[in-house]
């Protein structure tokens, strides 16, 4: 079936520093989620993405955050400056237009920020 | 807020015996909540098992069932007779009905099923 890419799955960085996550999306799909899962926590919404925009976020996107993607490239979060509490598996997910209700989740990318 | 809870963290099932992993909600919004069963095979990224979006309906899907029942806020996942392929981590979700304005996904905690042979 349709696969999202997350790359890579593993980053570790030091506090402070700026990271990106990458999403490779499913060719075609417009929408695009991130959710963040602490070790032992549900996974939460983060934002969701949709013509270049932020259509939705939630409290746990602060303001270091920022999504997007550029000209049908990757999808992407970056985190400025990073803090320990920044530390979990991020998914990447995306939906077709007329079904945005069927999201298709990448396997997550585990961010250690030390 | 909107909540999913799934008491069972895990659950072994011999293959071939029954299954049922339960998922109860909480939906504050105006209108009945979309219900989702997504399910997390070891090293893939969650896939959607099934969805009902109306109160009463029933869904189904790789022989796995779901009763949307807003009577008791329920949304239990079925199964008759799993195999160990089915094994792998469960996860219940809500998002608010379409007038609510809001695509984000609320989780339960997941379900860890192992189908012993």
């Amino acid at each position: 079936g349709p696969k999202v890419l997350q790359i890579p799955s593993h980053q570790i960085i030091d506090m402070g520093q700026m990271v990106t996550l990458n999403c490779d999306p499913v060719s075609n799909h417009l929408y695009f989620y991130w959710y963040k899962q602490i070790l032992g926590q549900q996974m939460e919404f983060l934002v969701n993405f949709y013509n270049g925009k932020v259509m939705e976020k939630s409290k746990l996107f602060k303001d270091q955050f920022s999504v997007e993607r550029p000209d049908g490239s990757y999808f992407t979060l970056k985190i400025q400056p990073t803090a320990l509490e920044d530390s979990a598996v991020y998914f990447c997910a995306s939906s077709p237009t007329g079904s945005q209700n069927t999201l298709y989740f990448g396997a997550g990318t585990r961010l250690s920020v030390l | 807020g909107d909540s999913v809870t799934q008491t069972e963290g895990q659950v072994t099932v011999s293959e071939s015996k029954s299954l049922i992993i339960n998922c109860t909600y909480s939906a504050t919004s105006i209108g009945y909540p979309n219900l989702f069963w997504y399910v997390r095979y070891p090293g893939e990224g969650l896939q959607l098992l099934l969805k009902v979006i109306t109160a009463g309906q029933k869904g189904s899907s790789r022989g796995f069932e779901a009763t949307y029942n807003k009577e008791a806020t329920s949304f239990h996942l079925q199964k008759a007779s799993v195999q160990e392929s089915d094994s792998a981590v469960y996860y219940c979700a809500l998002r608010g009905p379409a007038s609510s304005g809001s695509w984000q996904l609320i989780f339960g905690s997941g379900t860890q099923l192992t189908v012993m042979p």
